[in-house]
């Protein structure tokens, strides 16, 4: 059974531009979340979306927005980026929406803003 | 909000050594999940423990959840464990989102 993935492995942008990254999550689950790892600041939760809604949202401005598909994969998309989006970004997946499942994490995008 | 906390910060072990990491937590929680992130950065999943104990080969983890905490041991330490090992927990509240703590950066010499 394939895992969760992400695509692209590393995406390089200049600050301002916009930054789409992709997540298919593990085949039967409906929930997926992101996460980010910025350097120095740990492991953050940014959104969760299930059956194509926003369910919940960290604390990340507006320019950080998403979308679910109707295949459940998912888009990350970051607008007029900065220099402190630079991070590593994490896709999860899980089969339900209780929060007592365990999420599946996928190899994740590492971001660069130059 | 809930707070999570890992002990220690970083271990340095010779292979073959015993270890025990520890997450504190501050209250009542839905999830408890232990990570070990490699070094190209993904997290891989080690277990689904908020409460109890569970096994597998060389790891262990139980959690105490009325004392809010849980402690993952790696016996009999190889090199390829070397990473960063992060508890993160879901609140009761729910919302689906997992707090993570700042992580056990382990590094294990042969």
């Amino acid at each position: 059974e394939a895992g969760v993935t992400q695509s692209p492995t590393h995406l390089i942008k200049t600050r301002g531009q916009q930054a789409t990254l992709r997540c298919s999550p593990i085949s039967g689950h409906t929930s997926v979340y992101w996460y980010q790892q910025a350097l120095g600041l740990g492991l953050q939760f940014l959104l969760w979306y299930d059956e194509g809604e926003e369910r919940n949202r960290g604390n990340f401005p507006p320019r950080f927005s998403g979308r679910q598909f109707p295949n459940y994969s998912s888009e990350l998309n970051v607008n007029a980026l900065e220099l402190e989006d630079s991070a590593l970004y994490l896709c999860a997946s899980s089969s339900g929406t209780s929060g007592q499942e365990t999420q599946y994490f996928g190899p994740g995008t590492r971001l660069l803003v130059l | 909000g809930i707070q999570v906390e890992q002990s220690p910060p970083d271990l340095i072990l010779q292979e073959g050594a015993n270890s025990t990491l520890r997450c504190n937590f501050s209250d009542s929680v839905n999830n408890l999940q232990w990570f070990h992130q490699n070094p190209w950065g993904q997290l891989i999943n080690l277990f689904y423990i908020p409460s109890g104990t569970k096994q597998n080969g060389r790891l262990s983890a139980t959690t105490v959840a009325t004392e809010r905490y849980s402690l993952l041991y790696i016996s009999s330490s190889q090199t390829t464990d070397s990473g960063v090992y992060f508890c993160a927990v879901e609140d009761a509240g729910g919302y689906n989102k997992l707090i993570f703590g700042a992580g056990t950066r382990l590094a294990v010499h042969p």
